[in-house]
């Protein structure tokens, strides 16, 4: 089945714009976890949805935030952009229901947003 | 203090020899889950192998395993028969309570190690 897919793939913006990042998830999954990568902090989680639910919230200021739509689809909105919001955000999707598996997430290839 | 800490920030191996990356871990609850994930430059992050904190046995995938020692808090993984393909960055990652809990989507990352393979 199809992986999880975020768009766009990359992207150029300037400081003070807002950027939309979208994540549809693999099909059955109900929970869209995104997280910040840079070479400096690691990867840091931002949050989480399921089933159009905020679930779990990083310590990321308010111009980070999200939402998840009925059919999981999920996206990210970032606000009043600054030159530390450059940056790959990854999605990742599991399967998000009370279960004694792993609920292994998956993630997606990335958007890689660079903010000038 | 950092919940997960891998050391090595780089690591040399020869093709077709095994080789360790190590990772010890955190946390005051009970129930957690220990994950190793494989990233290329491509920038997609892989998962390679899960090991739950109540597993009795050391989790095995393929070439990778994962060495558990929970009195010591650590989960290296191991991975045998090294191929140029297995270059890239690994982390390992936690999630801390049970995976049918309320943190699914959680994971804290290690700040990685890079792997690379000679030929």
């Amino acid at each position: 089945k199809a992986g999880v897919t975020q768009t766009p793939r990359y992207l150029i913006k300037t400081r003070g714009q807002q950027v939309t990042l979208s994540c549809s998830p693999i099909s059955g999954h109900r929970s869209v976890s995104w997280y910040q990568q840079t070479p400096g902090q690691g990867l840091q989680f931002l949050f989480e949805y399921f089933s159009e639910t905020q679930r779990n919230k990083g310590n990321f200021p308010g111009r980070f935030s999200g939402r998840q739509f009925s059919n999981s689809r999920s996206e990210m909105n970032v606000s009043t952009l600054e030159l530390g919001d450059s940056a790959l955000y990854l999605c990742a999707s599991s399967e998000g229901g009370p279960s004694s598996g792993a609920n292994v997430l998956t993630f997606g290839a990335g958007s890689r947003l660079t903010v000038l | 203090a950092q919940k997960i800490t891998q050391t090595q920030p780089g690591m040399f191996v020869q093709e077709k020899e095994a080789v360790t990356l190590d990772c010890t871990y955190d946390t005051s609850d009970p129930s957690y889950g220990l994950f190793w994930y494989k990233q290329p430059s491509s920038g997609e992050m892989i998962f390679l192998i899960y090991q739950g904190s109540y597993d009795q046995q050391n989790a095995t995938e393929g070439r990778y395993s994962l060495n558990f020692q929970k009195a010591r808090k650590s989960a290296n993984l191991v991975i045998s028969a090294s191929q140029l393909g297995d270059s890239a960055m690994y982390f390992c990652a936690m999630r801390e309570g049970a995976a049918g809990g309320t943190s699914y989507g959680k994971l804290t990352f290690g700040q990685g190690t890079i792997l690379t393979v000679h030929p």
